[in-house]
């Protein structure tokens, strides 16, 4: 089964606009949660991450949500180019069992229009 | 240049032809995985390594085998490859199994026919 879950499956947005994804997780013992972007033809890379401890985190245009008692997260990118079209993954991991073991959501294809 | 690479890129073979993806990395990382990546479901992790000689199932082994008889190179192997295994697959590496980050190869499209 699906251990996270992840909405839109895809996503169109205006050049300067907010772009939402987001992520619902199941496993409470999930301690790390990655965004990795991945270009056509490209392997996944990580672009920004959180832990528990926090709720939000930003870097840049990019910031992650996150709500541990709804168990969700969520990647907001302000601004958004056309640069920012690809596929977007959340993840996460259980850190203290499964050393780098990522569990990865469906995958959101985003297209920023010029 | 730090990179993980795989060979070949793209590979068009025939049910039950065996087959080897290598994949090597050059940053001397102690953990390398194997994932595959199909529409609608994301990436998933097919086996995994945490050193020389140590692998283990991920969460869809079947079909596929790997070694790890060196630290750079982590070989995915198809004995008897399916029409349901045509898909995209990279490999990975981290720096050791608790590090967070995990760099990803460029991927190998595979056809099985």
């Amino acid at each position: 089964q699906q251990q996270v879950k992840q909405s839109p499956q895809s996503l169109i947005v205006q050049k300067g606009g907010i772009s939402i994804i987001n992520c619902a997780y199941e496993n409470t013992a999930f301690d790390y949660f990655p965004w990795y972007q991945q270009f056509p033809g490209k392997g996944p890379a990580l672009l920004i991450a959180i832990r528990p401890d926090v709720s939000e985190k930003k870097e840049g245009r990019f910031t992650i949500s996150f709500n541990k008692s709804a168990k969700q997260f969520s990647l907001h990118i302000m601004d958004s180019q056309p640069g920012d079209s690809a596929t977007y993954f959340c993840a996460a991991k259980r850190g203290e069992t499964s050393g780098s073991r990522l569990t990865f959501g469906e995958g959101t294809q985003l297209t920023v229009n010029p | 240049e730090a990179q993980v690479t795989q060979n070949p890129r793209y590979l068009i073979t025939v049910t039950g032809k065996k087959l080897t993806v290598t994949c090597s990395q050059n940053m001397n990382h102690e953990y390398m995985s194997w994932y595959r990546q199909d529409p609608g479901l994301g990436l998933r992790q097919i086996y995994y390594s945490m050193n020389v000689e140590v692998t283990d199932k991920g969460d869809v082994p079947e079909g596929y085998k790997v070694s790890r008889k060196e630290k750079r190179n982590f070989p995915l192997i198809l004995e008897s490859p399916s029409p349901n295994q045509t898909s995209l697959y990279f490999c990975a590496s981290s720096l050791w199994e608790g590090t967070d980050t995990q760099y990803f190869g460029p991927g190998t499209r595979l056809t099985v026919l």
